[in-house]
């Protein structure tokens, strides 16, 4: 069964620095998706970044960039540029490649990240 | 364009009750899948509807269930309420037909339901 795993429950980043979450994650699958999502206070769940396995290079969008690493099986998101809106439950999510219909996602605990003004 | 929509955003029930969650997915998608999430946790899949029919479930007992509209709207209905089925229950949606397998799922703001 496929699993994922964030290792660091809460962080916590000065305004404008950067800061990298980690996400480890495990697979037989070689074909899969990876995503980052954001859950502020409001709730709602918000992708960040999404990573298809087939592709090495990593995904980036804006501020937020990922290091994936297929061997190992590790997929981190780096913010840069941190801003306070960026405070919120951050979620790393796995989700199988072909015949999955793209919705069963197997949600990590989640890492809390705070920013400081 | 409205996203996706839930309700009711909260409720209270007692345990052996029974509740139905709605969800209208965002236009033009197709597939809704429920999660439930409790406090400190991660979502956990609760199952998927495609076509009116659930085509994948995850590790939750038969007092779950579900349906899908022809307007491709929800609703999960969850029996006998213990204690522990108290959790935020996401709605969320994608494009199948559309995008071919892989669209981006987009969530609702969830019902949170107290089990007393």
């Amino acid at each position: 069964a496929q699993t994922v795993t964030q290792s660091q429950p809460e962080m916590s980043v000065q305004e404008a620095e950067t800061v990298t979450l980690s996400c480890t994650y495990d697979t037989s699958e070689s074909d899969y998706y990876l995503f980052w999502y954001k859950q502020p206070p409001s709730r709602q769940m918000i992708l960040v970044i999404r990573q298809e396995a087939y592709k090495q290079q990593n995904a980036t969008e804006n501020r937020f960039s990922v290091n994936f690493q297929k061997a190992a099986k590790s997929f981190s998101l780096k913010i840069s540029d941190s801003q306070l809106g960026d405070a919120a439950m951050y979620f790393c999510a796995y989700n199988r490649g072909q015949g999955n219909q793209g919705g069963k996602l197997i949600f990590g605990q989640g890492t809390e990240l705070s920013v400081k003004p | 364009d409205a996203g996706v929509t839930q309700s009711p955003t909260h409720l209270i029930k007692t345990r052996g009750q029974q509740v139905t969650l709605r969800c209208s997915p965002k236009s033009g998608h197709d597939t809704v899948s429920w999660y439930q999430q409790a406090l400190g946790q991660g979502p956990q899949f609760i199952f998927q509807y495609y076509e009116e029919e659930e085509r994948q479930r995850g590790n939750f007992p038969d007092r779950f269930s579900g349906h899908q509209f022809p307007n491709y709207s929800s609703e999960l209905n969850v029996n006998a309420l213990l204690l522990g089925d108290s959790a935020l229950y996401l709605c969320a949606s994608s494009a199948f037909r559309l995008a071919g397998g892989h669209g981006e799922l987009f969530f609702g703001e969830g019902s949170r339901l107290t089990v007393l």
